[in-house]
């Protein structure tokens, strides 16, 4: 069975420092792995995927995952927060990227303080 | 860029009643899938659908709920004798065009459901 943990229900960070959003799977085969963005009130928006070719994945905003397998990880990251990234952040596992549900984590909200 | 669009944003229905959810899919998506977002807590897979049958549903995706493309371009879901606890944020989303590994699923901005 798949699962995805996210560590740290909230996050706060300085506008201009690094964010570091964590994210662990489970998969007894390999993932698919994702990162959503959810803005207030609003839908669901793909940030980035791992389809298992490059391992360091860049999205869009400034923001990019690695793909750890050693540590069944895979974090999110960006180098200098803006105001404009409060949201929640979802990480997500799929075995396929077509006909086959997403399991999501529970969510970080992130906050930025000026 | 094309967008998936779910109709109503908002939706306020009296429990036991019937409820139908309307989601516009991207035109050359194959597969399409319906998830809900109780306030406060992760998102859900509820069901996917392909090739006019669903493919997967989960525990949460009882008796009581329904899908349906009833047109080529409408994906609906029903729920049948609304109850309290379907109060929620429901999602649609669609993926699968030409060359469909690797596609992820996008997500319309979903319909709150408020059940009275």
């Amino acid at each position: 069975a798949q699962s995805v943990t996210q560590l740290g229900s909230h996050v706060s960070v300085s506008e201009g420092a690094l964010v570091l959003l964590r994210c662990n799977y489970s998969s007894s085969v390999p993932p698919y792995l994702f990162w959503y963005v959810q803005y207030p009130n609003q839908g669901l928006q793909l940030l980035l995927k791992y389809t298992s070719a490059a391992t360091l994945v860049k999205g869009i905003n400034g923001f990019e995952a690695e793909f750890k397998k050693s540590e069944t990880s895979f974090h999110l990251t960006k180098p200098s927060a803006h105001m404009s990234d409060a949201a929640e952040y979802f990480c997500a596992v799929s075995l396929y990227s077509s006909a086959s549900k997403i399991i999501f984590g529970s969510g970080t909200r992130l906050s930025i303080r000026p | 860029e094309p967008e998936v669009t779910q109709t109503p944003s908002h939706q306020v229905t009296q429990m036991g009643q019937e409820v139908i959810l309307r989601c516009v899919p991207i035109s050359n998506h194959l597969y399409f899938y319906w998830y809900r977002q109780i306030l406060g807590q992760k998102v859900e897979f509820l069901v996917s659908f392909y090739n006019n049958e669903i493919s997967e549903k989960s525990e949460i995706f009882d008796d009581q709920f329904s899908v349906e493309r009833p047109d080529g371009s409408n994906f609906t879901l029903k729920i049948r004798s609304t109850k309290l606890e379907d109060s929620a944020m429901y999602f649609c989303a669609s993926n699968g065009g030409q060359g469909a590994q690797g596609q992820p699923q996008h997500f319309g901005d979903g319909t709150r459901l408020s059940i009275l």
